[in-house]
């Protein structure tokens, strides 16, 4: 079984904090790791994927992918009333045809 | 406009019926998949294909069917042996299958379809 594990919050921060959004993997074969925002009753939009260890920053996101550790995480600068969603980690392994999703961590940026 | 359509937004069924759901990408997009998101849940893989008249089933595919005549249409049949149908259902789709060695791409969601059956 491929699990990837997400505190699923709620997670409030203060508008212009950061927020840090953590996940974790099991298997050891992940090789792409993907970020969505999910707004309440609308469809998962990518946000940030990374593939190798380190970080990837992208305006105001940064992923942070540790492989020894099994630990992708997504932090948000400055965040905003407009980033209160729900965010899903995502992960796909060698050889495979799925994507594999977490349950989600529910943000709340407090204004 | 490049995009993935579902339709319809909302479906209410009543038990026992079939009810077909649509999916259309004009994104050129070879790999094509269908999920269910139930609440507090993840994501769960129903069906993927990853070219055309070719499918495969996912992690839940009981209850479901589906076909791939065109490349840009993946319609999921939800039948009436599927137990809990209600939900809101993903159709999503990436440039070319996941899985390839060295090849990464990324996956894309359409607006999804919440069927509610009664």
């Amino acid at each position: 079984q491929k699990e990837v594990e997400q505190n699923s919050g709620p997670l409030s921060v203060p508008e212009g904090a950061i927020a840090s959004l953590n996940c974790t993997y099991s298997d050891r074969g992940s090789q792409s790791f993907f970020w969505y925002r999910q707004y309440s009753g609308k469809s998962p939009e990518l946000i940030m994927f990374i593939y190798s260890n380190g970080d990837k920053e992208d305006g105001r996101f940064t992923a942070q992918l540790n492989k020894a550790s099994q630990y992708v995480s997504l932090l948000i600068r400055d965040s905003q009333p407009s980033d209160s969603a729900t965010y899903l980690c995502a992960v796909n392994i060698v050889g495979g045809n799925q994507f594999y999703f977490g349950t989600g961590t529910s943000l709340t940026v407090i204004p | 406009d490049g995009g993935i359509t579902q339709s319809p937004k909302y479906l209410f069924r009543k038990e026992g019926q079939n009810v077909t759901l649509s999916c259309e990408q004009n994104l050129n997009h070879d790999a094509m998949y269908w999920y269910r998101q139930d609440p507090g849940q993840g994501l769960r893989l129903i069906y993927y294909s990853q070219i055309v008249n070719d499918f495969q089933k996912g992690d839940i595919a009981e209850g479901y069917s589906v076909s791939r005549e065109k490349k840009e249409s993946f319609p999921l049949t939800v039948t009436s042996a599927q137990k809990n149908p209600t939900a809101f259902y993903l159709c999503a789709s990436s440039p070319t299958p996941l899985g390839l060695a060295g090849v990464r791409y990324e996956q894309y969601f359409g607006p999804g379809t919440r069927l509610t059956v009664t």
